[in-house]
């Protein structure tokens, strides 16, 4: 079972900061945060990981609470290319809880 | 560099048969992943390849198998298909070097329809 929740869907304005939360509290001290996004029909793409600290790529910022049983994924300039499914995922590195779990994700549709 | 290439992208096959999906992996990649899509189950994980071992599996049946080869493709096999196996089939390849490469890219699919 996915370990993380995520509200179904959400809207955001095209050129607007989306701001996409995801809970797991129930997170363990070696499981990362992942996030993936889903374009209908295509593989899922790698946007961002993290342990504890914020990260930033040039897709997304990831800012993880202090008490990482919280995160939000930050797409700074929403487009209409990003409107896809948002998939929040925690994982371990080792052993058998190392595969992505996916969740139902988030259906992220950014308006013109 | 190239991506992670599946084929075929497409397949009808009928009930009862037995079908191969093959993966290729990004250079470099010695762990690869399958996963099954399916509108009603969402994202499911298959098993885990790494230099030819299958190091993790997930809940489904042993119709369901999978192998890797020395050069890191991998193939995963569907015996005695049944309708409910109709899905986007997802290979994913990363790394997989302790806390390092962990990302996981995917490939497009292969979408099977079984008849």
């Amino acid at each position: 079972d996915a370990k993380t929740t995520q509200p179904t869907s959400m809207d955001c304005a095209e050129g607007r900061a989306a701001n996409l939360p995801c809970n797991h509290s129930t997170i363990s001290g070696n499981e990362y945060v992942y996030w993936y996004r889903q374009i209908h029909s295509q593989g899922p793409q790698y946007i961002i990981h993290g342990l504890k600290n914020n990260e930033t790529n040039e897709m997304a910022s990831l800012i993880i609470t202090e008490d990482r049983k919280s995160s939000t994924l930050i797409l700074p300039h929403a487009t209409l290319r990003d409107t896809a499914v948002y998939y929040c995922i925690v994982r371990a590195l080792s052993g058998s809880a190392r595969q992505l779990t996916f969740g139902s994700g988030t259906q992220l549709t950014v308006l013109p | 560099k190239a991506g992670v290439t599946q084929t075929p992208r497409y397949l009808i096959k009928t009930r009862g048969q037995q079908v191969t999906l093959s993966c290729s992996p990004i250079s470099g990649h010695r762990s690869v992943s399958w996963y099954q899509q399916t509108p009603g189950q969402g994202l499911q994980f298959l098993f885990e390849y790494f230099s030819e071992t299958q190091r993790n599996k997930g809940n489904f049946p042993g119709r369901f198998s999978g192998r890797q080869f020395s050069n890191s493709r991998s193939e995963m096999n569907v015996s005695t298909l049944e309708l409910g196996d109709s899905a986007l089939y997802l290979c994913a390849s990363s790394l997989a070097s302790g806390t390092q490469g962990t990302e996981a890219f995917f490939g497009q699919g292969t979408r099977l329809t079984v008849v």
